[in-house]
């Protein structure tokens, strides 16, 4: 079945405390992105990449970092967490930048206290 | 820039009317648009897209959408709403700016079917 797969589903973590959020594609896709959704915000780009070893910035970096390092693989990373990123997080996949229609994860709701 | 507009947090409808969901746009050059549809735990699912050709474009679960140019408009519609779809909408565009591929999301719609 063609699936992004996203782990944790639910975190709670303590301020400043490094974590990883998992984002795994079984489609070959060489699109991949990261949304964070917030109310009455809709979802908004954190990072986006375009193929292996190439990402970048998208419309909320700031506290946030990525890696492409395989193809199927981009994790999310929170070096030092805080509060203000206490969202709703999404991973995306698409088959390439022309192709314009994303498959998503089911979320990971982070709570950082 | 890219924008899209969901004027309606919320809408409310009985199974069995036809629903609207509203979404205008604000794109330079032509306009690539999306719905998916949100349902509780669960990720964002495509329902259907407008690239180019009829302005009437179906999707899945019944769902249909009209493209109006002259009104920079994508509402979503079904003629008879089921309970089962209610659930939050959001509308997207495409940024192709850059050359890289970007949806901008609207804030997103909560749909209510009432039996």
């Amino acid at each position: 079945e063609a699936q992004v797969t996203q782990n944790p589903r639910y975190l709670i973590t303590v301020t400043g405390k490094k974590l990883t959020v998992t984002c795994s594609q079984n489609m070959n896709h060489e699109y991949m992105s990261w949304y964070r959704q917030d109310p009455g915000l809709g979802l908004r780009q954190i990072y986006y990449s375009m193929n292996v070893e190439a990402t970048d910035k998208g419309d909320v970096p700031e506290g946030y970092k990525v890696s492409r390092k395989e193809k199927r693989n981009f994790p999310l990373i929170l070096e030092s967490p805080s509060p203000n990123q206490t969202s709703l997080y999404f991973c995306a996949s698409s088959l390439d930048r022309k192709n314009t229609e994303a498959f998503f994860g089911q979320g990971t709701r982070l709570t950082v206290v | 820039a890219q924008s899209v507009a969901q004027p309606e947090d919320q809408v409310n409808v009985a199974e069995g009317n036809p629903l609207t969901v509203k979404c205008t746009y604000s794109v330079s050059g032509n306009p690539y648009l999306f719905w998916y549809v949100q349902y509780p735990n669960r990720g964002l699912q495509f329902l259907l897209k407008y690239i180019t050709g009829d302005n009437l474009v179906k999707g899945s679960y019944g769902f249909e959408a009209e493209f109006n140019k002259s009104q920079t408009s994508f509402h979503l519609k079904k003629p008879s709403a089921l309970v089962s779809d209610s659930a939050l909408y959001f509308c997207a565009v495409r940024d192709g700016t850059g050359g890289y591929n970007k949806l901008i999301f609207g804030a997103g719609t909560r749909l209510a079917v009432h039996p």
